[in-house]
């Protein structure tokens, strides 16, 4: 158990939807970052936040969003969702910027029909 | 710029046998290492890295990997393997540029046979 949490674990919608996946890092990292993992583009990173505020962007696309909240939760946002956004979206956490250890957690599944 | 290649995306082995799982980076500066390891239905959990020192690393069950500069390789070892050990494999660099957002390698998937 890395000590991060990720809600909800899977998640079925439909085309054109909004979904909202949740992360809790470890107690006591600051760093939150969000990666997205599908077998045509294997791990991607898609977006940091440390301590509030975003730090770096990855391939993320316009239609994500992500923010990191006072209590150091994040929230990964994926809007107008299209079949290929299906894919295991992960939440890693570090104790800062600088942390060269990210620990992961668990993964959302995400399945748009 | 940084990338991973992991050589092989399968490697099966016997039960009890030698592996060793292939990984070469590319970067013009200091770079960090890494091997996460995947079980079914799981996150990524790290099982080594390298940051600087000593160029054999050895990390949990025991797997250890040797980074050579020369070559720009950090393959995994294992002297003896079990079923449990069945998982995908991910390589990872990062430190180029001063980033330490991780490059991953697409993974290779081991398959321990009885």
């Amino acid at each position: 158990d890395s000590g991060v949490t990720q809600t909800p674990k899977h998640l079925i919608t439909a085309t054109g939807q909004r979904v909202t996946l949740r992360c809790s890092p470890r107690s006591g990292d600051l760093s939150v970052y969000w990666y997205q993992q599908s077998l045509d583009q294997g791990l991607q990173f898609l977006i940091q936040y440390y301590n509030g505020e975003e730090r770096a962007k990855g391939n993320i696309l316009e239609r994500f969003s992500a923010q990191q909240f006072p209590d150091l939760h994040s929230e990964l946002n994926l809007s107008s969702l299209e079949l290929g956004d299906s894919a295991l979206y992960f939440c890693a956490s570090s104790v800062s910027v600088a942390q060269e250890t990210q620990y992961f957690g668990p993964g959302t599944r995400l399945l748009v029909l | 710029a940084q990338s991973v290649t992991q050589l092989d995306s399968q490697v099966p082995v016997f039960e009890e046998a030698p592996v060793e799982l292939r990984c070469n980076y590319s970067s013009s500066v200091s770079v960090y290492l890494f091997w996460y390891v995947q079980y079914p239905n799981q996150g990524l959990q790290l099982l080594l890295k390298y940051l600087s020192g000593s160029t054999l690393v050895k990390g949990i069950n025991g797997f250890e990997a040797e980074f050579n500069k020369s070559q720009t390789s950090f393959h995994l070892r294992k002297p003896s393997v079990h079923i449990s050990d069945t998982a995908e494999y991910f390589c990872a660099v990062s430190g180029a540029g001063g980033s330490y957002i991780p490059t991953f390698g697409r993974g290779t998937s081991l398959i321990v046979h009885p």
